[in-house]
């Protein structure tokens, strides 16, 4: 069976410190995969998507950026972390030609 | 550009009240729905879908979601909720672009069942 591991599970960082959110699933081959971010009170915001190693598509401008180093990771990184960057974080998978989207347990992270 | 509206930002009822959480979407072509669980701290559950078929569609734990196409609403319904349904729930449409299928979620419906 297919699993979805995010680590770590909660992250508490500086302003202007970076970041690096891993995001891995096991069990199936060539998934799409998705980041998203849920600020407090607020729905899911899709931020990057991936169709394959190294195929990134970002859905809004920010400081972040995601990287597919290989089939089933998927990265999420900043240089300069800001205030707006606190949320909870999502990784999701989804079988080409899938129906439903299946994500990872998310982490917590709190920008001081 | 897609969307889904969910009305209601918070719903609170009593324990074994019937509840129904609503969900409107806009699109002129055709849809998958679904609705998405999450509680505290965790990642989203695949709670029920709409891909084609019978327009009503039911989950394993009670709750069920009719697809109204006139209507583009895709409404979650409980006849009697648990204390252990306090959860929030978001509605979600999958659409395609040049990429591939991807989801547009709702803000989301906060449940809150009392005793």
């Amino acid at each position: 069976s297919q699993t979805i591991h995010q680590w770590p599970a909660t992250l508490v960082q500086p302003v202007g410190s970076p970041l690096s959110l891993e995001c891995t699933v096991e069990g199936t081959s060539n998934p799409n995969l998705y980041w998203y971010r849920q600020a407090a009170g607020r729905g899911l915001q899709l931020l990057f998507y991936s169709v394959g190693i190294g195929q990134i598509s970002s859905e809004v401008p920010q400081n972040l950026s995601a990287s597919r180093p290989q089939d089933r990771q998927f990265i999420l990184s900043s240089k300069k972390l800001l205030l707006s960057d606190s949320g909870f974080y999502l990784c999701a998978w989804r079988d080409y030609p899938g129906n439903e989207q299946f994500f990872g347990p998310g982490t917590r992270l709190t920008v001081l | 550009a897609q969307s889904v509206t969910q009305l209601d930002s918070q719903v609170p009822v009593f324990e074994e009240a019937p509840v129904e959480l609503r969900c409107n979407y806009s699109s002129s072509v055709s849809v998958y729905l679904f609705w998405y669980v999450q509680y505290p701290n965790q990642g989203l559950q695949l709670l029920l879908k709409y891909l084609s078929g019978s327009t009503l569609v039911e989950s394993i734990n009670g709750f069920e979601a009719e697809f109204n196409k006139s209507q583009t609403s895709f409404h979650l319904r409980k006849p009697s909720v648990h204390i252990s349904d306090t959860a929030e729930y978001f509605c979600a449409v999958r659409y395609r672009d040049n990429y591939g299928q991807n989801f547009v979620f709702g803000p989301g419906t906060r449940l809150s069942v009392l005793p």
